[in-house]
């Protein structure tokens, strides 16, 4: 099947700071990837829709300019933490899908806000 | 996308087929079903997808009633490395995010 990385696999940061999260389809273009963030124990929540050429799309409740995401080419999104607090700390997975019927999952990035 | 409903929890004996039921009484005509499983830590990996027919391939048989309200997923030789978090999802074609819901977490013993 299609693979997806994301990079860092995991970070710790400070209370305050930025961090960047990429997401690279590494065999295969996406016009468009998706952000989930995932917290202890629960399932997979969309954040947000990312567009290869055009803003991204939001979940309701989900801050567009805390999570800043950037969809530079057809192969890379990258998704900003930015002003990082605790309550940031989770497990964040990208998604994308190549012209078949299967979505592909990156392996997530562990963020850990001290 | 339509609602899918799972048990929560399963056991199955390691060697054995582990049989995880999926409900969606509302799917639509042209939603697939979709099966990912997601083990601690990881993000979730692709298991197989149907239409209306059934399906098979390396990993997974998957079952879909004449009705397509529900469908089972078969793993016909579970081994420990298949236990993880099963995720029964319907979603129409095209490029759309995909819906979790709690799935069923399958604990393989040994």
């Amino acid at each position: 099947g299609a693979v997806v990385s994301q990079h860092p696999s995991r970070v710790i940061c400070k209370s305050g700071t930025s961090v960047k999260i990429e997401c690279r389809s590494l065999d295969f273009q996406a016009t468009t990837m998706f952000w989930y963030r995932q917290f202890p124990k629960k399932s997979l929540m969309l954040m947000a829709t990312s567009n290869e050429g055009s803003k991204a799309t939001y979940e309701q409740g989900v801050e567009k300019d805390k999570f800043l995401i950037n969809h530079a080419s057809l192969t890379l999104s990258t998704l900003t933490v930015t002003s990082a607090h605790p309550e940031d700390s989770s497990f964040y997975i990208c998604s994308a899908k190549p012209l078949s019927e299967t979505q592909y999952f990156g392996p997530g990035t562990r963020l850990l806000v001290l | 996308d339509a609602k899918t409903t799972q048990p929560p929890s399963m056991d199955c004996a390691e060697g054995r087929a582990a049989n995880l039921p999926c409900n969606h009484s509302t799917i639509s005509g042209n939603e697939y079903v979709y099966w990912y499983r997601q083990i601690h830590s990881q993000g979730p990996q692709y298991i197989i997808h149907g239409l209306k027919n059934n399906e098979t391939n390396e990993m997974a048989s998957l079952i879909i009633t004449e009705d397509r309200k529900s469908s089972t997923l078969i793993l016909p030789h579970a081994t420990l490395r298949d236990t993880a978090v099963y995720y029964c999802i319907v979603s129409g074609a095209g490029r759309r995010a995909l819906t979790f819901g709690s799935g069923t977490r399958l604990q393989v013993q040994p």
